[in-house]
């Protein structure tokens, strides 16, 4: 079956710039999360929803970044007024849902701010 | 907070040779614990993952790790290393009712023909 997806592949802008993200996860989980992976920080927790609520913003870097989910389906990450430290690659998961269960990464949304 | 260290953040071993990359966890609580692998331009990869079933716990790809708690550690090992087995590996921790993962820095892996 379809894997989890996320577009653009690619984003190039300009510093002060909107910018959306977009997640479609795995039919049926119900659990989805957003990390970034940069070079000076690894690997690091954003957000994480279950169903459309988000019970953990905890990763958020600052009041910049937000996101949503709609139908218990799609996310949209926004950062508004990018920064040259948002350059980074941001990853999606999903899951069933169930604590712990196994995460299924998409692709990946690569940013660059110029 | 749980925390994740990976020892070496590049490794190169010949093809054929024994691959270990380290990881060492420290949890407040019983943790789970994962073992990703992501090549060039993709996404994270699962490889395996301990749920405190059993300590030795086989993935995918010939990938074993074991979980050692008076060591804190779950290394990841494959007896006979392969040149598609270059990529980079991360660890991960999370806690039972804590959905998100924290990850360990990454580890390259090379392999030498």
């Amino acid at each position: 079956g379809a894997g989890v997806s996320q577009s653009p592949s690619n984003k190039v802008t300009e510093k002060g710039k909107d910018v959306e993200l977009r997640c479609d996860p795995i039919s049926g989980h119900t659990a989805l999360y957003w990390y970034r992976q940069s070079l000076g920080q690894g690997l690091e927790f954003l957000i994480y929803f279950q169903g459309n609520s988000a019970p953990d913003k905890s990763g958020l870097p600052s009041d910049r970044f937000s996101a949503e989910r709609t139908g218990g389906s799609v996310s949209t990450l926004t950062i508004q007024r990018t920064q040259q430290e948002d350059s980074a690659v941001y990853l999606c998961a999903s899951s069933l849902g169930v604590l712990s269960e196994t995460q299924y990464f998409g692709p990946g949304t690569r940013l660059l701010v110029l | 907070a749980q925390s994740v260290t990976q020892l070496g953040s590049h490794v190169s071993v010949s093809e054929g040779a024994l691959v270990l990359l380290r990881c060492n966890y420290s949890s407040s609580v019983p943790p789970y614990l994962f073992w990703y692998v992501q090549y060039p331009n993709q996404g994270l990869q699962l490889l395996l993952k301990y749920t405190s079933a059993a300590t030795l716990v086989k993935g995918i790809n010939g990938f074993e790790a074991e979980f050692k708690k008076s060591e804190t550690s779950f290394h990841l090992t494959k007896p006979s290393a392969h040149m598609s087995d270059a990529a980079e590996y991360f660890c991960a921790v999370s806690d039972f009712g804590n959905e998100k993962l924290t990850f360990g820095t990454g580890t390259r892996l090379t392999i030498i023909p």
